[in-house]
């Protein structure tokens, strides 16, 4: 069984700087990916970054980018450059051999003018 | 407006109900998923479906709850005999191949509410 554990309810940053959030999973799975989703209130979820276990290099997009440490089953999101557009429910969330999500219980980012 | 579309957006029902959703998917798409999203928390699978075959169903999906898509197309979510437990948003997915490198792309949700 997948599990994704988000430890962090609530964070907040400046307009402009820069913010991390934490993800720790938990899988038996060789092969699976990693996904970070955003949620904007009264909106759909989006795909914000993906990053596939085997590969070593870190997954970036424009002012999103990941940490993964897959020995400490550790995967973390840092947004730069953090703009109002930004402030949404972050979840993490993990795919095994099974193609359903498994997500994390979410962070509710706040971007502060 | 190509995307993920379902409806309808908000459903309040009275228990001991039943109700029905649509999904209908990104055009060509053929994998549908279902999730539920209760307050607080993240999405749980419930189903998916490669076009008309239901591939997998969670634990979650009690015998109260059926999902079809008969023809590979729009799919719908049925909850008979509603329990004020069931009050969350039903999110549906579809992305356009097999396999877990294609990215989820979700619909906006149906908010149900059991009275």
């Amino acid at each position: 069984a997948q599990t994704v554990t988000q430890s962090q309810p609530e964070m907040s940053v400046q307009e402009a700087e820069t913010v991390t959030l934490s993800c720790t999973y938990d899988t038996s799975e060789s092969d699976y990916y990693l996904f970070w989703y955003k949620q904007p209130p009264s909106r759909q979820m989006i795909l914000v970054i993906r990053q596939e276990a085997y590969k070593q290099q870190n997954a970036t997009e424009n002012r999103f980018s990941v940490n993964f440490q897959k020995a400490a089953k550790s995967f973390s999101l840092k947004i730069s450059d953090s703009q109002l557009g930004d402030a949404a429910m972050y979840f993490c969330a993990s795919q095994g051999g099974s193609e359903k999500l498994v997500f994390g219980k979410g962070t509710k980012l706040t971007v502060n003018p | 407006d190509t995307g993920v579309s379902q409806n309808p957006r908000h459903k309040i029902t009275k228990r001991g109900q039943n109700v029905t959703f649509r999904c209908d998917p990104i055009s060509e798409h053929n994998r549908l998923y279902w999730y539920r999203q209760t307050l607080g928390q993240g999405p749980e699978f419930l189903t998916y479906f490669q076009n008309e075959a239901q591939l997998e169903k969670s634990r979650l999906l009690s015998d109260r709850f059926s999902a079809e898509r008969p023809k590979g197309s729009f799919s719908t979510l049925e909850i008979q005999r509603t329990e004020q437990g069931d009050s969350a948003m039903y999110l549906c997915a579809s992305s356009p191949y097999a396999g877990t490198r294609y990215e989820q792309y979700f619909g906006p949700g149906t908010r149900l509410t059991v009275t």
